[in-house]
């Protein structure tokens, strides 16, 4: 699976956009984008995934650069519970092995 | 999306011991993980537990340490044996219900500190 590069840390005020970004340069054609969060104390949540086209769920927006080589997820309005870690991973979607690998993440703070 | 409970959700040990944590889902799942998430750190497949079957473990992870059964589709267990501070943890099982489009889906996990 191809490698994803996050930036450490992001902050985002309360009620505002938070546009989290990942590189993903080494993606090939049949890798999908997926993004999960960890809040404190809890297992990762599943929130979007995507393969070229742009998603949208109840959650968040996934925009997929055309090139597909990065990717944006973004929370339109964010609350204080959105602060969490958000890990954005690549795999082969349909493969019978679903060895998820996570990065160190994005540590978002949402601030009042 | 499938409900995960994991038991139990921390505890304390004394190293040299072993416990062994289990990971219930309320519907049949294709596939089950197990994964650690040392402090501060990602998380970390340590293997994929087959129904029926041996489990399969990623690379630095091996049976003897981490025993895993998986005896039907619901239900899976992880031993963490001979326990040193260094095994000091949470522990997670994930889910994989089939089919395209379907993520994994993660329990909790289970907080273990080794004295």
């Amino acid at each position: 699976d191809a490698k994803t590069t996050q930036p450490p840390s992001m902050d985002c005020a309360e009620g505002r956009a938070a546009n989290l970004p990942c590189n993903h340069s080494t993606i090939s054609g049949n890798e999908y984008v997926y993004w999960y969060r960890q809040i404190h104390s809890q297992g990762p949540q599943y929130i979007i995934h995507g393969l070229k086209n742009n998603e949208t769920n109840e959650m968040a927006s996934l925009i997929i650069t055309e090139d597909r080589k990065s990717s944006t997820l973004i929370l339109p309005h964010a609350t204080l519970r959105d602060t969490a870690v958000y890990y954005c991973i690549v795999r082969v979607e349909g493969t019978s092995y679903g060895k998820l690998t996570f990065g160190q993440g994005t540590i978002l703070t949402v601030h009042p | 999306s499938a409900v995960i409970s994991q038991k139990p959700s921390r505890d304390i040990c004394q190293r040299g011991t072993s416990l062994t944590i289990q990971c219930q889902v309320d519907s049949q799942v294709t596939m089950m993980f197990w994964y650690r998430q040392q402090p501060g750190q990602s998380l970390t497949l340590i293997a994929t537990a087959n129904q029926g079957s041996e489990a399969t473990y990623e690379s630095g992870f091996v049976i003897d340490k981490f025993p895993i059964s998986r005896p039907n589709l619901t239900f899976s267990t992880l031993t963490v044996s001979n326990m040193s501070p260094e095994d000091s943890s949470i522990y997670l099982c994930s889910v994989w219900t089939g089919g395209t489009n379907q993520p994994q889906h993660f329990g909790d996990g289970t907080r273990l500190s080794i004295l």
